[in-house]
């Protein structure tokens, strides 16, 4: 069964670095997501990327996050400046279409650490 | 602002009990609402999802069910067994204007043989 993988599973970095988390959606999707799950908190929406661009967007994503997707298969999630309330697990999902029908499917997440 | 809740927070219970978990939400006006399973250090499983327009939907030994006008759903889990121990998370997507999927905290649940 297809499904979103993601790289790494954990990172550590210190407070002030860059970091890219990388997905691989499932392969016939068109929609793409982050959520991040601060410990002991509840999933939050970051973005949703459709068509090349961002289609949503949360106020979590401030200008220190940006997404791109570099190549037909990948979708990625850079954080410019890390801090240390960004350690989190941060969850890629995607999905065929928007309707309602339709289910968001996630990887196993990236746990960020930051120090 | 929609905001979902879901009670308990945690639930221990015999194997082969059936059980409900209950997800609440403010705002009726939603455009689906899944279930989840997330184990441990892991991803998130889709269990299933309710369309606006309907009422429940099976899946095996679960059964989910909408009252949208109450902003109400609940889970219900047939004859339980310790390899459904795990946190189920509900998440309602408010409209078809929007993408995002809003969660509640989830209900930890610990089955025992």
């Amino acid at each position: 069964e297809p499904e979103v993988t993601q790289t790494p599973s954990h990172q550590v970095t210190q407070m002030g670095q860059e970091v890219i988390l990388r997905c691989v959606p499932i392969s016939n999707h068109l929609y793409f997501y982050w959520y991040r799950q601060i410990l002991g908190q509840k999933v939050e929406f970051l973005v949703s990327f459709y068509n090349n661009e961002i289609s949503e967007k949360s106020e979590i994503f401030d200008d220190q996050f940006s997404v791109e997707r570099p190549d037909g298969s990948n979708f990625t999630l850079k954080i410019r400046s890390t801090k240390l309330e960004d350690s989190a697990m941060y969850f890629c999902a995607s999905s065929w279409d928007k309707t309602s029908t339709d289910t968001q499917y996630f990887g196993p997440g990236t746990r960020l650490t930051v120090l | 602002k929609q905001e979902v809740t879901q009670i308990p927070a945690a639930l221990s219970v015999p194997e082969g009990e059936n059980l409900v978990l209950n997800c609440s939400f403010t705002d009726s006006a939603i455009y689906n609402l899944q279930w989840f399973r997330q184990d441990p250090g892991k991803g998130l499983t889709s269990l299933l999802l309710i369309q606006s327009s309907q009422r429940e939907q099976t899946s095996g030994r679960l059964n989910a069910s909408l009252d949208k006008s109450s902003g109400r759903s609940t889970l219900y889990i047939a004859a339980s067994q310790p390899g459904d121990s795990a946190t189920y998370l509900c998440a309602v997507r408010p409209g078809d204007s929007s993408y995002k999927l809003i969660f509640g905290s989830g209900t930890r649940l610990l089955v025992r043989p």
